[in-house]
């Protein structure tokens, strides 16, 4: 929807354990729910996404969840490794679905 | 070369002058995005372009000024900015304006002196 709130906005993590980032959303009728992973001093790529016909997608280590009814989704993290630290934004789409609107971002650091 | 492209990757400019940001697609789509990136808000859509036509105009002050003049490129004409304006501008296109995969470019790093 139009308003987007991730939290947290840091995460720090050991090497191995899980990390998860939360986003809320406030349109109902959003249907497309992306995450983008911001290493330092690159562009923003996604890493995995989901559509509203589906709860849960999984890529190797990363996978999403989707809660409609309480209109929030969050990204899993396992096994984290030192290659993980980076900003991590959530989007949903903007009213009208001209855009994506973007959280704000979890700075998420693993330690080794 | 594929995907987005960005030029200058870094510009330093003076508050009277005239400058202008490239971005090129090199993927096929219909929908270019401009963002602003700063530490205070992060990800910041500043504009919109569907097919060259300007669709989103996200109150941006008039010193910034796009261009569209075919889907695969993009400008950012800037004049007279404050040094508020310092951030990193990045470019993105997708298929289609909506909820599809905007694929970024890596962005130029401007600095107002």
């Amino acid at each position: 929807g139009e308003n987007v709130e991730q939290h947290p906005s840091t995460l720090s993590v050991q090497e191995g354990d899980s990390a998860v980032i939360k986003c809320t959303y406030s349109d109902s009728a959003s249907n497309y729910f992306p995450w983008y992973k911001q290493e330092l001093g690159k562009r923003p790529q996604l890493i995995i996404d989901i559509r509203s016909n589906v709860g849960e997608k999984k890529d190797q280590r990363i996978a999403v969840t989707l809660n409609k009814t309480a209109k929030h989704f969050s990204l899993h993290i396992t096994e984290t490794q030192p290659e993980d630290s980076a900003v991590y934004f959530c989007a949903a789409p903007g009213r009208y679905g001209n855009k994506l609107v973007f959280g704000a971002g979890t700075i998420l650091r693993v330690k080794s | 070369e594929t995907g987005v492209t960005q030029t200058p990757r870094h510009l330093v400019m003076g508050m009277t002058n005239k400058k202008s940001l490239k971005c090129e697609q090199h993927l096929g789509h219909n929908a270019m995005y401009w963002y602003k990136q700063s530490a205070k808000k992060p990800l910041e859509l500043m504009f919109v372009y569907s097919l060259e036509e300007r669709v989103e105009n996200n109150s941006v002050p008039s010193r910034f000024s796009p261009e569209c003049p075919n889907s695969s490129h993009l400008f950012l004409h800037l004049h007279t900015l404050q040094p508020e304006d310092s951030a990193l501008y990045l470019c993105a296109s997708s298929p289609d304006r909506g909820p599809y995969e905007q694929y970024f470019g890596p962005g130029t790093r401007l600095t107002v002196t």
